[in-house]
């Protein structure tokens, strides 16, 4: 089955720097890509997606990259912000499985400070 | 539309114990899925239903575990007897054919005492 990698675990940047996530998968046939965010207390929200024919992605601060020859995809965040402070989780979806089936990553804490 | 609605938020068990959480998904959602998550852990998908049809089922979902969605509207997750590792998160997600996104709903975290 579909395996997700997820670096790094944690990350502590300061307000108005860019964070960079990445994350590897193991199966091909995988071709759509959504990252989430997920604050304390809270189920994991959609904060950009992706899908294998595009190989980038931009929503006003976030962007999303994918290598399929390498198999990997990033998030970058650019002018981060307190409120940015979450854990995030990249996932996958092999084709021919359904949208909601996904394979997520082991989460990176994201910190920004003031 | 007030988005995936589960409840309890919080269940706290005794070992052996059965419980059983509820979620409603976003009305007209007809794919709903249930996933587990446990602590620093990303989610693991435990199965899904497409309006009453269970589709699929993770191997994660042990015979303790039953799930149904009787209506095709909100859906029910029973565990049995219960075991200290079980005490999770449990997400329920909703989605709309064929769109693709999944919307999470809070959780409802147990913990298995």
């Amino acid at each position: 089955g579909e395996n997700v990698e997820q670096h790094p675990s944690t990350l502590s940047v300061q307000e108005g720097d860019s964070a960079v996530i990445k994350c590897t998968y193991s199966d091909s046939a995988s071709n759509y890509f959504p990252w989430y965010k997920q604050e304390l207390g809270k189920g994991p929200q959609l904060i950009i997606d992706i899908r294998s024919n595009v190989g980038e992605k931009k929503d006003q601060r976030i962007a999303v990259t994918l290598n399929k020859t390498a198999k990997h995809f990033s998030l970058h965040i650019t002018e981060t912000q307190p409120e940015d402070s979450a854990v995030y989780f990249c996932a996958a979806r092999a084709r021919g499985t359904s949208y909601g089936k996904l394979t997520f990553g082991q989460g990176t804490i994201l910190t920004v400070h003031p | 539309d007030t988005g995936v609605s589960q409840d309890p938020r919080h269940k706290i068990t005794k070992r052996g114990q059965n419980v059983t959480f509820r979620c409603d998904p976003i009305s007209e959602h007809n794919r709903l899925y249930w996933y587990r998550q446990t602590l620093g852990q990303g989610p693991e998908f435990l199965t899904y239903f497409q309006n009453e049809a269970q589709l699929e089922k993770s191997r994660l979902l042990s015979n303790r575990f039953s799930a149904e969605r009787p209506k095709g509207s909100f859906s029910t997750l029973e565990i049995q007897r219960t075991e200290q590792g079980d005490s999770a998160m449990y997400l329920c997600a909703s989605s709309l054919v064929p769109n693709t996104e999944a919307f999470f709903g809070q959780g409802t975290r147990l913990t298995v005492v």
